[in-house]
């Protein structure tokens, strides 16, 4: 069982609609947890990163919620637009000095005018 | 703000030869980067955890005589995949991880596809 799951796995919505992509994990402890956009064909881009003290972190119209109690994150998009169609992958950064990465399975988003 | 450049940012081979991909962090030291491959519609696989000046350290499954990893400055890393064949062809992403900010600095690579014919 993977660590980070995501929901859900894809997803379409219409231009100008607001939507939230969740994350639960596992890792235990972690040092930092980030959602990255992943164009098809292309690298992942940093959206947020959050340690596990902050709940909450915002980048323009993304704005990612931590709960570390549940072991929850969530990513938002408001306003979507077209451009925002991309994998949505949330990171968890394992403690330690090794800093393990662990991978989402992603979500899927879809942005439809 | 930090930016890794990967180079080529695709390319097509002939079954049986090499291709080596650079991975090359611009503004910032990297101790330490990372090569995945990811698999159309999958998430991204870490392949091997490449630190300067010493061997890299592959996952499980992962062969180090076929994809060969070189990272001999703080500045790059290289994967040459040996021998490839068709199955080798995919998407493979590098990441660094900035030296001078050590929890937060995880930047990726834009990709290289690789078509093995």
């Amino acid at each position: 069982k993977n660590q980070v799951e995501q929901s859900p796995q894809s997803l379409i919505i219409l231009e100008g609609k607001n939507c939230t992509l969740q994350c639960n994990y596992t890792v235990s402890p972690f040092s930092n947890l980030r959602w990255y956009k992943q164009d098809t064909g292309r690298g992942p881009v940093s959206l947020t990163i959050m340690t596990f003290s902050e709940n909450t972190k915002s980048n323009g119209r993304y704005t990612a919620t931590l709960d570390a109690d549940t072991k929850q994150s969530s990513l938002h998009i408001t306003a979507s637009q077209l451009s925002d169609s991309a994998s949505y992958i949330c990171v968890v950064i394992h403690a330690g000095g090794y800093q393990k990465v662990t991978f989402g399975t992603g979500t899927k988003l879809q942005v439809i005018p | 703000g930090a930016v890794v450049s990967q180079h080529p940012s695709w390319v097509i081979c002939k079954s049986g030869t090499s291709v080596k991909i650079e991975c090359r962090s611009l503004d910032f030291q990297a101790t330490t980067m990372f090569w995945y491959r990811q698999f159309p519609k999958q998430s991204l696989m870490l392949m091997a955890t490449s630190n300067e000046g010493s061997k890299a350290t592959y996952e499980q499954g992962v062969e180090k005589d076929k994809f060969l990893i070189n990272h001999a400055s703080l500045t790059l890393s290289t994967l040459t995949v040996t021998s490839a064949h068709p199955e080798d062809s995919s998407f493979y992403i590098c990441s660094a991880r900035d030296d001078s900010r050590f929890n937060y600095g995880y930047t990726f690579g834009s990709g290289t596809r690789l078509t093995v014919v």
